[in-house]
């Protein structure tokens, strides 16, 4: 088991509804990344948190948006739900963004939006 | 734009087989190539890596080879074993510093039968 932790573990919310997920990052790790993963799919990047500023985003729309914290715990909130947000969130966090360094992922929080 | 595709999509193999899963790329500026094992309610676990500035790394009965001129990349499990059996993705990513961010594959449902 990886040192990073993710709450809820599951989550129903109704479409147009906003959600906050939570992660609790590996100790000593500052940096953070938030994947989503469809049903099958491999998981998507979304962005990338490094001493509490965005460190990098992928192509996903601003209704999603991210805090880190100065314990390098974070938050991934969406806004206005919609069905095909219904995904596996997962966190990853890494000592530093450096592209060799382990990421270490959690065990996602399950996001049903109906 | 899927810049990792991974193939085959399952396998299916018999316990001290090897197994064999394919990536290619396109993105020539990628230059770090996890592999990822994921079980069923859990988060991705890193693998292996290798850089392109190698050809082959070998862990225990884990190898990568990794082809640059091809940009093909494969993970070899050498005596597969019925824990083996769980969602492998293949990842590519290019550099650190801003706009870090791992590509995966679709992924690859192992099954390795008693």
């Amino acid at each position: 088991e990886t040192g990073v932790t993710q709450s809820p573990t599951h989550l129903i919310k109704t479409r147009g509804q906003q959600v906050t997920l939570r992660c609790s990052s590996q100790s000593g790790h500052n940096t953070v990344s938030w994947y989503q993963q469809a049903l099958g799919q491999g998981p998507q990047f979304i962005f990338q948190y490094y001493r509490e500023e965005e460190n990098g985003r992928g192509n996903f729309p601003p209704r999603f948006s991210g805090l880190q914290f100065p314990n390098y715990s974070s938050e991934l909130n969406v806004n206005a739900l919609e069905l095909d947000d219904s995904a596996l969130y997962l966190c990853a966090s890494s000592v530093s963004p450096g592209f060799d360094t382990e990421a270490f992922f959690g065990q996602g929080t399950r996001l049903t939006v109906v | 734009q899927q810049q990792v595709k991974q193939s085959p999509q399952s396998l299916i193999v018999q316990k001290g087989g090897i197994s064999i899963i394919n990536c290619a790329y396109e993105n020539t500026a990628f230059d770090y190539f996890p592999w990822y094992q994921q079980f069923p309610g859990k988060g991705p676990a890193l693998l292996i890596a290798i850089r392109p500035d190698v050809s082959e790394k070998k862990e225990g009965r884990f190898t990568i080879s990794f082809n640059k001129s091809a940009k093909q990349f494969s993970l070899h499990i050498m005596d597969s074993q019925p824990g083996d059996s769980a969602t492998y993705f293949c990842a590519a990513s290019n550099g650190g510093g801003s706009n870090y961010k791992l590509t995966f594959g679709k992924g690859t449902l192992l099954t390795v039968n008693p």
